[in-house]
């Protein structure tokens, strides 16, 4: 089975612009989280989709938002990029959501300038 | 709120060393999963386990072993005969099981440690 795969892996932006990350969860999965990794807050909770619905959402401000399509597939949105949203984004993908462990991608590092 | 605390930032071992990655966690859910993850350089999340809040028993994988003490919260990692490939940083993470209306407060999403870096040398 491929594993979860995210588009772009590498992306450099301008503060003020928005940007669009894209995930794809491994076959069968439904269930898709996202999670912000920096070196000064480490990895935290963005939000996690379940059939193409919002589940859970992190502590985050509302420039962040994603969505899930009904192949399961799903995107984040960040507008009005900040100099601080520079991190790496990971997509997890499992089975059902709460109970199920959960698989990564390799993420998208975005550097903001 | 949920918690979960690494106090070791970094650990530095000679290859064959036997090395325990201490987690300590805080959760009022009374039913949760613990995990833990490796991070290699590549930045890929690589799941390593997972331990039900209600199995306390230990585990043994290979090199890799597990302690789980429900008393204490913590779930600590220990590697047998560290190796060079075991260099990267370990992710030990919550996540609850209950959803708000059944009194859960973390259902859904994992809370990780702040990672401990281990470095193996040869």
């Amino acid at each position: 089975k491929a594993g979860v795969t995210q588009t772009p892996r590498y992306l450099i932006k301008t503060r003020g612009q928005q940007v669009t990350l894209s995930c794809s969860p491994i076959s069968g999965h439904r269930s898709v989280s996202w999670y912000q990794q920096t070196p000064g807050q480490g990895l935290q909770f963005l939000f996690e989709y379940f059939s193409e619905t919002q589940r859970n959402k992190g502590n985050f401000p509302g420039r962040f938002s994603g969505r899930q399509f009904s192949n399961s597939r799903s995107e984040m949105n960040v507008s009005t990029l900040e100099l601080g949203d520079s991190a790496l984004y990971l997509c997890a993908s499992s089975n059902r959501p709460g109970l199920y462990e959960q698989y990564f991608g390799p993420g998208t590092r975005l550097t903001v300038t | 709120a949920q918690k979960v605390t690494q106090a070791q930032t970094e650990i530095s071992v000679v290859e064959k060393e036997d090395v325990t990655l201490d987690c300590v966690y805080e959760t009022r859910d009374t039913t949760y999963y613990l995990f833990w993850y490796k991070q290699p350089p590549s930045g890929e999340l690589v799941f390593l386990i997972r331990r039900n809040s209600f199995d306390e028993q230990n585990e043994i994988s290979g090199r890799y072993s597990w302690n789980f003490q429900k008393s204490t919260s913590s779930f600590n990692f220990t590697i047998t005969a560290s190796q060079v490939v075991d260099s990267a940083v370990y992710f030990c993470a919550l996540r609850g099981q209950l959803g708000a209306n059944a009194g859960g407060t973390s259902y859904g999403k994992l809370t990780f440690g702040q990672g401990t870096i281990l470095t193996v040398h040869p």
